[in-house]
């Protein structure tokens, strides 16, 4: 079955250890998500790829980057962690010409704990 | 900047009983897409129906229906013969913006 992927599901770092997340799809669609969701909370936007063009929201942090070397695949790099981004990670990929017009299919996240 | 509110925390509703969920949004596009999504515990997230600004008819999925009133800016789910399986956070969004969530409870 086509879906999206994350791993891994669960993570633990250090405060300030650098730390990797990542995603992959097999639905071969242009756009993807990152998106941070703190406990009872709503996703909210960290960035997407349009194809290969990057788009970072105006308020995420520069500690969150992220790589996306083809269209499978997409990193998630936060440099020093912070308690404050212990959270809920979603990737999710969508098609489009025009964002927003179709859904969004998400992955089962990774949930990180930062000690 | 656009914006999605829903306004109710939790909601719960008996087994078999009809329940609707409230979301209201502003934004400045004159053609777009809104979308409510189901999180259930656990498990990931996933679209429960999509509904088309220009389009006039309101979005059915089996149970699923939504009452969209474009002048208003509401966009409200309506759950038919809720299952226990429908329990789960409940999504609106519009574009990449989320609302902050409704959790369904849903009694036997």
């Amino acid at each position: 079955d086509a879906m999206v992927i994350q791993n891994p599901r669960y993570q633990v770092t250090q405060f300030g250890k650098p730390v990797t997340l990542s995603c992959s799809q097999t639905l071969n669609h242009n756009v993807m998500y990152w998106y941070q969701q703190k406990s009872s909370q709503a996703p909210k936007l960290l960035f997407h790829y349009y194809d290969k063009d990057f788009n970072n929201e105006a308020d995420t942090p520069d500690n969150f980057q992220s790589r996306r070397p083809n269209t499978s695949f997409c990193f998630l790099d936060i440099r020093s962690p912070g308690l404050g981004d212990a959270a809920m990670y979603l990737c999710a990929t969508s098609r489009g010409l025009r964002l927003g017009t179709y859904e969004q299919y998400f992955g089962p996240g990774t949930r990180l704990t930062v000690t | 900047a656009q914006t999605v509110t829903q306004s109710q925390p939790e909601m719960s509703v008996q087994e078999a009983e009809t329940v609707t969920l409230s979301c209201t949004y502003d934004t400045s596009e004159s053609d777009y897409y809104l979308f409510w999504y189901k999180q259930p515990p656990s498990r990931q997230m996933i679209l429960v129906i999509r509904q088309e600004a220009y389009k006039q008819q309101n979005a059915t999925e089996n149970r699923f229906s939504v009452n969209f009133q474009k002048a208003a800016k509401s966009f409200s789910l309506k759950i038919s013969d809720s299952q226990l399986g429908d329990a789960a956070m409940y999504f609106c969004a519009n574009d990449m913006r989320f609302g902050a969530g409704t959790r369904l409870t849903v009694k036997p």
